[in-house]
């Protein structure tokens, strides 16, 4: 079962600008990250937030994490072409034991030149 | 560090056929992974392993599914009499993890494509 939804399921921006992606969840959790994947290749982690903060930075990408609402944001700043592809929030669940993570159905995001 | 590797990359079945797929973690991560993802959607997690102790397998995966990981270095996912609907990427996944919980990042593989015909 997926635990996390992405929303908007599709994104087409031009580049330069920025892209926010957002995730809900539904079960307490130890941590949430997020990750990349371009078509037909296995998914990139981009960033892990534990669920006692709130933000975290990394590059052109910041990560928040509202616990109380369930729910995360990814914002890319400044887009470029490369960034084109599919974007997935996965969390651990402290009532499942947390010893794996369970995905969204992910974001697309197209970035055109 | 060379990566998660998965062997084939392709694989093209006719149905009723066994077919084994092949995971090389990255050598010191002590946990590997097992999804699958079918197209427009998230990877659903399948099991996983501690070293070679298989911990956790998901209901989807049905007693056509087995998964062994000996000696706990590679893994190997075998699907008997396989079905159209196990079309699907598999891919695999290994971590470095301390204590109970996923406190750090998983690295994938590229995975491997499986056609039912």
């Amino acid at each position: 079962s997926q635990q996390g939804e992405e929303d908007p399921q599709a994104l087409s921006i031009q580049e330069g600008e920025n892209a926010t992606m957002n995730c809900s969840y539904k079960t307490s959790i130890n941590n949430l990250q997020w990750y990349r994947q371009n078509s037909g290749r296995g998914l990139v982690h981009l960033i892990l937030i534990r669920s006692n903060e709130r933000e975290k930075h990394s590059g052109r990408l910041r990560v928040t994490l509202d616990t109380s609402k369930k729910s995360s944001s990814l914002l890319i700043t400044a887009s470029r072409a490369a960034d084109t592809a599919s974007y997935f929030c996965a969390t651990d669940s402290r009532t499942g034991g947390g010893n794996k993570l369970t995905f969204g159905t992910g974001t697309q995001l197209k970035v055109e030149l | 560090d060379t990566g998660v590797s998965q062997d084939p990359r392709h694989k093209i079945t006719k149905r009723g056929q066994n077919v084994t797929f092949r995971c090389d973690p990255i050598s010191e991560h002590n946990r590997l992974y097992w999804y699958r993802q079918t197209l427009g959607q998230g990877p659903e997690f399948l099991t996983y392993f501690q070293n070679e102790a298989q911990l956790e397998k998901s209901r989807l995966l049905s007693d056509r599914f087995s998964a062994e990981r000996p000696k706990g270095s590679f893994s190997t996912l075998e699907i008997q009499r396989t079905e159209q609907g196990d079309s699907a990427m598999y891919l695999c996944a290994s971590s470095l993890s301390q204590g109970g919980w996923i406190n750090s990042p998983l690295h994938f593989g590229n995975g491997t494509r499986l056609t039912v015909t």
